[in-house]
């Protein structure tokens, strides 16, 4: 079955501009999680969505929000865009079954340059 | 909160011999703990996970793991490295506020010289 896809790929957006990103889980997965991931800071948790509801945020500014739709498909936005927000956003989903250690799966990622 | 350690930015191995990542973690609860590989330009593809079923993980390419609680290590192995192993290699740890978070580490490149 189709893995996790995200859309576009590779963006480039300027300073000040938003952007929005989008997911689609693996089908069946109703748990969405978004990382950001740069050479300086590493692999960052973002948020988690769980049937349209964020479950878990991690430390980021509001200028990043996210949402997920009743078909588990999810988007994030960042609004006001910085140089530092260039970066790999990756979405992942899993099936959210906690006791067993559930896999997270990953995505192709999307590339986002600010110029 | 939970953390997780990989000694060592950069491991180069000959290829055939064998590959030692390590990985050390902190959790205040028992841990459900994962490695992860990226190849360049691509995601995150899980290599093998740990959810206290079995101490040593077997996972895909031939790499496993060994759980031992007593060092809070989960040391990632392969007994004979294929030029196809090149990659970055991440550790990570489900936060036992959300298991679907992670907490990675910082990641361990992976050089495989001929």
């Amino acid at each position: 079955k189709a893995g996790v896809t995200q859309t576009p790929r590779y963006l480039i957006k300027t300073r000040g501009q938003q952007v929005t990103l989008s997911c689609s889980p693996i089908s069946g997965h109703r748990s969405v999680s978004w990382y950001q991931q740069t050479p300086g800071q590493g692999l960052q948790f973002l948020f988690e969505y769980f049937s349209e509801t964020q479950r878990n945020k991690g430390n980021f500014p509001g200028r990043f929000s996210g949402r997920q739709f009743s078909n588990s498909r999810s988007e994030m936005n960042v609004s006001t865009l910085e140089l530092g927000d260039s970066a790999l956003y990756l979405c992942a989903s899993s099936l959210d079954r906690a006791e067993t250690g559930n896999t997270i799966y990953f995505g192709e990622g999307s590339w986002l340059t600010v110029v | 909160a939970q953390s997780v350690t990989q000694l060592g930015s950069h491991v180069s191995v000959s290829e055939g011999a064998l590959v030692l990542l390590r990985c050390n973690y902190s959790s205040s609860v028992p841990p459900y703990l994962f490695w992860y590989v990226q190849y360049p330009n691509q995601g995150l593809q899980l290599l093998l996970k740990y959810t206290s079923a079995a101490t040593l993980v077997k996972g895909i390419n031939g790499f496993e793991a060994e759980f031992k609680k007593s060092e809070t290590s989960f040391h990632l192995t392969k007994p004979s490295a294929h030029m196809s192993d090149a990659a970055e290699y991440f550790c990570a740890v489900s936060d036992p506020t959300g298991f679907q978070k992670l907490v990675f580490g910082t990641g361990t490149r992976l050089l495989v010289s001929p």
